[in-house]
């Protein structure tokens, strides 16, 4: 049983480049998120989804874009690095069809520098 | 808004120290509470969690107890090992169609033998 898969796990990037980090998950949940995860700072919500071809913001959603083409998959984008978003990201999935006090199940983190 | 504040760390302990991680939250409505543990290079794995006031999370030796009057949520166990080394996240979830969780900063601890 994956869980919840994400690639890659590391990456460099110089300023302006773009990217596309891929959460996949396997366990038939609705919703799927993604953090990023800075020292001192806990984890903060970038983009959400309830479910198949819909997204949404979260707190700190601007400099990124976000897919939900399929249920299982999750993309976040990077359409100009900049170092600011030099980061550890994880992608997390939950079923909310459990009711609301369900556990989210993280990836392993993607770890992006931007130079 | 939704907001959780842990203790800041980092947090060094001896092997079989008693250890306390103070988390406290703002919230409406009576939201769901947690504490997830990231163990040094992966991702975060839930610990336990309680739902309504009064409830007791436990799991691996660790205990929590829901406050609502206190709007605390203190992680606690009584023994600890090194391989408890870790770092430790308090988070909530608003519930009412509102699942997003809400994490704390943190807080490393790392236990010598």
């Amino acid at each position: 049983n994956a869980g919840v898969t994400q690639t890659p796990k590391f990456r460099v990037l110089k300023t302006g480049q773009s990217m596309t980090l891929l959460c996949a998950q396997d366990m038939n949940h609705e919703y799927m998120y993604w953090y990023r995860q800075d020292p001192g700072m806990g984890l903060r919500l970038i983009h959400y989804s309830v479910g198949e071809g819909t997204t949404a913001k979260g707190e700190v959603p601007d400099g990124y874009n976000v897919s939900r083409l399929k249920k299982q998959n999750f993309l976040l984008g990077l359409e100009s690095a900049a170092p600011s978003q030099t980061s550890v990201y994880f992608c997390a999935s939950s079923n909310n069809r459990q009711g609301w006090n369900t556990e989210a199940f993280f990836g392993q983190g993607t770890r992006l520098t931007v130079v | 808004g939704n907001s959780v504040t842990q203790m800041e760390g980092p947090v060094t302990l001896s092997e079989e120290a008693f250890l306390t991680i103070n988390c406290t939250y703002t919230a409406t409505g009576y939201p769901s509470l947690f504490w997830y543990v990231q163990y040094p290079g992966e991702g975060l794995q839930l610990l336990l969690k309680a739902t309504k006031a009064d409830d007791k999370g436990s799991n691996k030796g660790f205990e929590a107890t829901y406050r609502k009057e206190t709007t605390s949520f203190h992680l606690e166990k009584g023994s600890v090992q090194v391989s408890d080394s870790a770092v430790y996240f308090c988070a909530l979830s608003r519930g009412s169609n509102d699942y997003k969780l809400s994490f704390g900063a943190g807080t490393t601890v790392t236990v010598r033998a």
